[in-house]
């Protein structure tokens, strides 16, 4: 049964970097219908979509973030990871890897997240 | 981008009711559109994937429906581990975009 866990320093100051680490175990990273993604949650509010990577290490990231993440594959550890940078309060937040279906070969569209990480929780603090 | 506005943000419900959510998308999103059930402190659970199809798992008290714009879940009759929160999330285009959620409460 495929699993993803999250990993990562719970704690990052102001300014610098967020780096968090994905690892799928259970099955390979680099199935080709599948995209590798990152949400994350603020304290008690809704879901954030960060941005998405393949295998092949094509990447869709939220506008909103876009100036500052930066996501990678390893397939050779059956990982991805995440890099967040000039960190703020604002990031503070539960972080979530998952699995995202393609609809098709193609993966022009996209079906929903069916295998997400129990999340960890980064909190930007100096 | 596309934005989606989930309504009612909150609800109060009883065991045994009938439930319906609604989700809308700023444009057309064809029949990419899923839901997702949200415990505190949990990660999200995929409940309904392009908009009607049931996640293997999940019990068919959950239907989902709609296509382009307009999208609803229903939970034909509330059973307690049913109380959480819920969102809808759109699939069809990068940026992808959740809704902002709706909270089911016990009345």
């Amino acid at each position: 049964q495929l699993q993803l866990q999250e990993s990562g320093p719970g704690l990052v100051k102001p300014s610098e970097t967020l780096s968090l680490t994905c690892t799928v175990s259970g099955g390979s990273i680099s199935r080709s219908n599948y995209y590798w993604g990152w949400i994350r949650q603020p304290p008690g509010k809704g879901l954030d979509w960060i941005g998405i990577i393949f295998h092949s290490g094509s990447t869709y990231y939220n506008p909103s973030l876009k100036s500052r993440v930066t996501t990678s594959v390893d397939t050779s550890k059956n990982q991805f990871s995440l890099r967040l940078s000039s960190v703020t309060a604002a990031d503070t937040a539960v972080y979530f890897c998952a699995r995202l279906e393609c609809s098709s070969s193609s993966c022009w569209y996209f079906y929903g997240m069916d295998v997400w990480g129990q999340g960890t929780t980064v909190t930007v603090s100096s | 981008d596309i934005q989606m506005t989930q309504s009612p943000s909150s609800l109060s419900a009883s065991v045994g009711d009938r439930v319906t959510i609604t989700c809308r998308a700023s444009q057309s999103i064809s029949s990419y559109l899923n839901w997702y059930q949200q415990k505190p402190g949990k990660a999200p659970k995929l409940l309904i994937y392009a908009a009607s199809s049931l996640q293997s798992g999940v019990p068919s008290r959950f239907s989902g429906s709609g296509s382009g714009t307009d999208f609803t879940l229903t939970i034909s009759s509330l059973q307690p581990e049913d109380f959480a929160t819920y969102y809808c999330q759109q699939s069809h285009s990068v940026p992808i975009a959740f809704g902002q959620g709706t909270r089911l409460e016990i009345k």
